[in-house]
């Protein structure tokens, strides 16, 4: 079954305590992104890659960390969280330009 | 500063009424539309979409209606239903300087039919 999977599904932290959210997907898609989904706000893009070693901002990139070193994982690293990012944490796989986004099914993060 | 503009915040519908969610955008650059469908507990899933090369695209019970030279789309849901009850996006995309092809989200629309 094609899907994108995230670990864990609900984490509590305290702040300062770095913390690794995990994605992996089984598609061989090209691209993935971290989005967080805040009441109001709708979903906001945090980092996004292209492919492998390839990784970029999106619109809220602060206090966050990425990596692509597979094609298939995409960790979310917070290495000081702090109460600010709180929120509910979506990831997404896409397998080219022009192609639909599959997204997990989210992480719920409270920092304490 | 919020380029996809959406509204309303929340909605409530009778049994086979009609839905209807208008987002509004800046940004000439957004090529593609597509609207999101997010039930609790689980990732949005792409409904349907639209390319501005039409005014309209309809799929089922749900219709995109595009108004370029407004900039402005909208989401029709016919025959609403309470298996419909859901928080909605629209989304708007291009494609961004780095070659990348970027999304932007509504701040969504919680639908709730009433049976």
């Amino acid at each position: 079954e094609a899907q994108v999977t995230q670990n864990p599904r609900y984490l509590i932290t305290v702040t300062g305590k770095k913390l690794t959210v995990t994605c992996s997907q089984n598609m061989n898609h090209e691209y993935m992104s971290w989005y967080r989904q805040d009441p109001g706000l709708g979903l906001r893009q945090i980092y996004y890659s292209m492919n492998v070693e390839v990784t970029d901002k999106g619109d809220v990139p602060e206090g966050y960390k990425v990596s692509r070193k597979e094609k298939r994982n995409f960790p979310l690293i917070l290495e000081s969280p702090s109460p600010n990012q709180t929120s509910l944490y979506f990831c997404a796989s896409r397998g080219g330009m022009n192609t639909e986004a599959f997204f997990g099914q989210g992480t719920r993060l409270t920092v304490v | 500063q919020q380029q996809v503009k959406q509204s309303p915040q929340s909605l409530i519908v009778q049994k086979g009424g009609i839905s209807i969610i208008n987002c509004a955008y800046e940004n000439t650059a957004f090529d593609y539309f597509p609207w999101y469908q997010q039930f609790p507990g689980k990732g949005p899933a792409l409904l349907i979409a639209i390319r501005p090369d039409v005014s309209e695209k309809k799929e089922g019970r749900f219709t995109i209606s595009f108004n370029k030279s407004a900039k402005q789309f909208s989401l029709h849901i016919m025959d609403s239903q309470p298996g419909d009850s859901a928080t909605y996006f629209c989304a708007a995309s291009l494609i961004n300087s780095g070659s990348a092809r970027q999304l932007t989200f509504g701040s969504g629309t919680q639908l709730t039919v009433l049976p």
